[in-house]
């Protein structure tokens, strides 16, 4: 069975920093989703990564995948405030028609 | 607009007293799934349906009945809530399967007292 976890679930760091979350999966994916979820707000995606070694970016925000390791990152460049929201990886489950999520990560950046 | 919509977002209800929430999409989608969304514990499926008429069991379906009779619509139902289904309810539909990027409704927020 498929399971995925995120680490830190927490995350308050300063504008201008940069940082890495984690997502692991446990068994064979044939893609990585990253979905943002703002205070109160839907989920909105953000990347999808369909190969081993494939990088996203948009803005501040690069995924990149290792499906070797089972770890995709999310790595947040010169931190601003309007990221602060929690940022889910999805994984999706071969031949299940599903996607299994992270517990989520709940990032604060700070002035 | 493409969009997925869902009806009610908050719902205030006492335990055993049966509840519909809808869910429509525009994007002529053929998958739609259910999550519910728990402090802790992200987002976990309840029913998905692969197309009219077709539904199966995601993680945690306990309590819940869905239906498919038209594409668009995938509504969930709960018979006789109890507290521990007070949660943040997701529709969700894709393209064509489970593992295509999925669009998420506004969300539903049920209290069940």
């Amino acid at each position: 069975e498929l399971k995925v976890e995120q680490n830190p679930l927490f995350l308050s760091m300063q504008e201008g920093k940069n940082y890495t979350i984690y997502c692991n999966y446990s068994t064979t994916s044939d893609r990585l989703y990253w979905y943002r979820q703002d205070p109160g707000k839907s989920l909105e995606s953000l990347f999808v990564l369909l190969s081993n070694g494939a990088v996203k970016q948009e803005g501040r925000l690069m995924a990149s995948l290792d499906t070797k390791a089972r770890l995709s990152t999310l790595h947040i460049t010169a931190a601003v405030h309007d990221l602060s929201a929690t940022y889910f990886c999805a994984a999706g489950q071969v031949g299940a028609q599903k996607l299994v999520f992270g517990q989520g990560t709940r990032l604060t950046i700070n002035p | 607009e493409a969009q997925v919509t869902q009806n009610p977002r908050y719902l205030i209800t006492v335990t055993g007293k049966k509840l519909t929430v809808t869910c429509s999409q525009n994007m002529n989608h053929e998958y739609m799934s259910w999550y519910r969304q728990d402090p802790g514990l992200g987002l976990r499926q309840i029913y998905y349906s692969m197309n009219v008429e077709v539904t199966d069991k995601g993680d945690v379906p306990e309590g819940y009945k869905v239906s498919r009779k038209e594409k668009r619509n995938f509504p969930l139902i709960l018979e006789s809530p109890s507290p521990n289904q007070t949660s943040l309810y997701f529709c969700a539909s894709s393209l064509l399967a489970g593992t295509d990027t999925q669009y998420f409704g506004p969300g539903t927020r049920l209290t069940v007292l």
